[in-house]
């Protein structure tokens, strides 16, 4: 069971919105910086956000993260068949000395 | 551009022992925290082992603590795991990656593309 808590999967149609929720506690996602990362199918993960909101060079501004408390979201806006993927987030976490991911996001363009 | 090419999988028995290689290039190598992550068949990811820019200081997750032992060469650019009393639960693909670490900003900004570990009799 995966510390940070991830919905199994989420679905919309071609050019609509997706929003992924992460929710872990006070010591990862409460006192640090969330990052997401996807997983195309058979591919290695790839850095989406980090330090919450932040995106790296040749990420699309349809990626988006935020925080709230014990709580981080990932929005993707103009779903494409491209965005297909597992998403995971993830966070130090500062009582454990740890790294924690997410169960991981499969998302649907259906 | 920044590379990470993982070697050393393969197909161990039960109680057996393997290490695996990262080859890194593209950055100062050492002038990056590194880490293993590892992804079991159709299950999802799970962070293994971190280590500092000297090697001074790594942390494990719990699951491989006393069995596993990253490591790093500096001057080989090349980061390390040694995996002893391998188990069938430790059977997953294993990737490296660079772990940036500054302040308390963390995350992995690059990831290498994996190598296959199987622990089977």
């Amino acid at each position: 069971q995966s510390v940070l808590t991830q919905p199994p999967s989420v679905s919309a149609a071609p050019g609509q919105k997706v929003t992924i929720s992460c929710s872990g506690s006070s010591s990862d996602i409460g006192n640090n910086y969330v990052s997401w990362y996807q997983q195309l199918p058979g591919t290695a993960p790839k850095l989406l956000i980090y330090d919450n909101n932040k995106r790296p060079s040749g990420i699309p501004d349809r990626f988006s993260g935020s925080k709230s408390g014990t709580s981080a979201t990932l929005d993707i806006t103009g779903l494409q068949t491209g965005d297909e993927a597992d998403y995971y987030c993830g966070a130090w976490d500062s009582s454990l000395t740890n790294w924690v991911f997410g169960g991981g996001t499969k998302v649907t363009v259906l | 551009e920044v590379h990470l090419v993982e070697s050393g999988g393969g197909l161990v028995q039960p109680g057996g022992s393997l290490r695996l290689s990262c080859a890194a290039s593209g950055f100062t190598f050492s002038g990056y925290w590194m880490s293993w992550v590892r992804q079991a068949p159709g299950k999802g990811l799970e962070w293994v082992a971190i280590i500092n820019l000297d090697g001074t200081a790594k942390y494990t997750v719990d699951s491989v603590k006393g069995r596993f032992t990253i490591s790093r060469d500096n001057a080989k650019n090349s980061l390390y795991l040694l995996m002893n009393s391998l188990r069938a639960e430790d059977t997953a693909f294993y990737y490296c990656a660079r772990f940036y670490a500054s302040g308390w900003h963390y995350y992995f900004d690059y990831w290498g593309q994996g190598t296959l570990v199987t622990v089977s009799s």
